[in-house]
């Protein structure tokens, strides 16, 4: 059984920029959702993906998208960076069959100067 | 909505010591709730949740929490810790399974 997958583990933007982060759910999920997680603090959910729409949203602007993909993998899409976009952003995916609790991935490290 | 609040910051321990983290929700609803640690330069691994049923929900590397209904809290224990606890753990709470809600999370560190 794989886990959740993402890269790049590292990136650095400059303020402005665009970005694209990556995720591969685990095997048999089909729900995925990514979380912002600033240094010393919690993760802050972003939104949720189930069957490839957009499922719920947190408290981010619309600068931040995603998409899921047939195969249950999921990008997260960052326009016009800001430095205090500057945090790891942890995809998550999990199954209504399991009934509770998501796989995390490593979290993709983005630095934004 | 729902919220969690972990009431200690930071927790150090000696090693083989017991350590407990308290951790109090806040919903209107029944929830879901889970235990996460977060090793240095790492993602989440999830500890132990509770869905319903039992009250105490025992978990890997030898954590268990109890789930009090009344006081909405659901803190985390362990007997005897290693250095190899040291690191950032969080609880967190959902509504059907939805988003997951995150405390501000408890550092741990484990002193020889």
């Amino acid at each position: 059984e794989t886990g959740v997958t993402q890269s790049p583990t590292h990136l650095i933007k400059t303020r402005g920029q665009q970005v694209t982060l990556r995720c591969s759910s685990q095997s048999g999920h089909n729900t995925v959702s990514w979380y912002q997680q600033a240094l010393g603090q919690g993760p802050q959910f972003i939104f949720q993906y189930y069957r490839e729409e957009e499922n719920g949203r947190g408290n981010f602007p619309p600068r931040f998208s995603g998409l899921q993909f047939p195969n249950y993998s999921s990008e997260l899409n960052v326009n016009a960076l800001e430095l205090d976009d500057s945090a790891l952003y942890l995809c998550a995916s999990s199954s209504y069959k399991e009934g509770g609790g998501y796989t995390f991935g490593s979290g993709t490290r983005l630095t934004v100067v | 909505a729902q919220s969690v609040t972990q009431l200690d910051s930071q927790v150090p321990v000696f090693e083989e010591a017991p350590v407990e983290l308290r951790c109090n929700y806040s919903s209107s609803v029944s929830v879901y709730l889970f235990w996460y640690v977060q090793y240095p330069n790492q993602g989440l691994q999830l500890l132990l949740k509770y869905l319903s049923g039992s009250t105490l929900v025992k978990g890997i590397n030898g954590f268990e929490a109890e789930f009090n209904k009344s006081q909405t809290s659901f803190h985390l224990r362990k007997p005897s810790v290693h250095i190899s606890d040291t690191a950032e753990y969080f609880c967190a709470v959902s509504v059907n399974d939805y988003k997951l809600s995150f405390g501000a999370g408890t550092t741990v560190t484990v002193r020889a």
